[in-house]
């Protein structure tokens, strides 16, 4: 079936140690996307990568695209308290509508990295 | 602007008894989700909109479970009869379409729902 797959699930880091998750999905994706969900909080979207080898930064958080856009990677330098939470990446696969067309909007995430960060 | 609302935040209730969710998307967005989130795991799609149309309810319980959107615009996920193992966060998203494919979902705070 159509799956997104991540690993570690759990990762505990030193404050400034750095961080790394992983996610492959069973199929091509036309994109991914990223998400930071908090404990007791939602997912809030952090970025999308489109092409393939794609690397994207954000301050001390590197994202990068596989080049068969099949895999993904989150690399955090340095954590700090503040990156506590959980990861996930979510891809669109295709799914068949019931008037029989294709369409790429079902979002499915992965399961998730939880990381802790001890200061 | 604001962004998506969901409600309750939280609800209680005894097995077979029926449960409602209510979400609100963010304006403009065609597209909206239903997810369920079991604790430590990620958002499982139950349910997607595009507008009023449901194209993707593959994963929806259908013999308890029921959705709509009319108007294309706010919806509202039900549970009649919950189970036990219903317990978890019901979240909704929305997103929109740019060139050809769905841009971020947003998501509501979720609501999270105890079966007792």
């Amino acid at each position: 079936g159509q799956q997104v797959m991540q690993i570690p699930q759990y990762q505990h880091v030193q404050e400034g140690e750095d961080f790394t998750t992983y996610c492959n999905s069973s199929t091509t994706l036309s994109n991914i996307q990223w998400y930071k969900q908090r404990p007791g909080g939602h997912p809030v979207f952090l970025i999308q990568l489109v092409k393939s080898g794609e690397v994207k930064k954000q301050k001390r958080l590197t994202f990068q695209f596989g080049e068969a856009k099949k895999n993904s990677s989150l690399h955090i330098t340095a954590t700090q308290t503040t990156d506590v939470g959980t990861y996930f990446c979510a891809g669109p696969f295709p799914v068949r509508g019931n008037a029989g067309g294709t369409s790429y909007g079902k979002l499915t995430f992965g399961q998730g990295t939880i990381l802790t960060v001890h200061p | 602007e604001a962004g998506v609302v969901q409600s309750p935040r939280y609800k209680i209730i005894e097995k077979k008894q029926p449960v409602a969710f209510w979400c609100n998307p963010i304006s403009g967005h065609n597209t909206l989700y239903w997810y369920l989130q079991n604790l430590g795991q990620g958002p499982e799609l139950l349910i997607r909109y595009e507008n009023e149309e449901a194209v993707d309810d593959s994963q929806l319980p259908k013999d308890r479970f029921s959705a709509e959107r009319l108007k294309g615009v706010d919806s509202t996920l039900k549970i009649q009869p919950a189970e036990l193992g219903d317990s978890a966060v019901y979240l909704c998203a929305s997103s929109s379409w740019y060139r050809g494919r769905n841009t971020e979902a947003f998501f509501g705070q979720g609501t999270r729902l105890t079966v007792v």
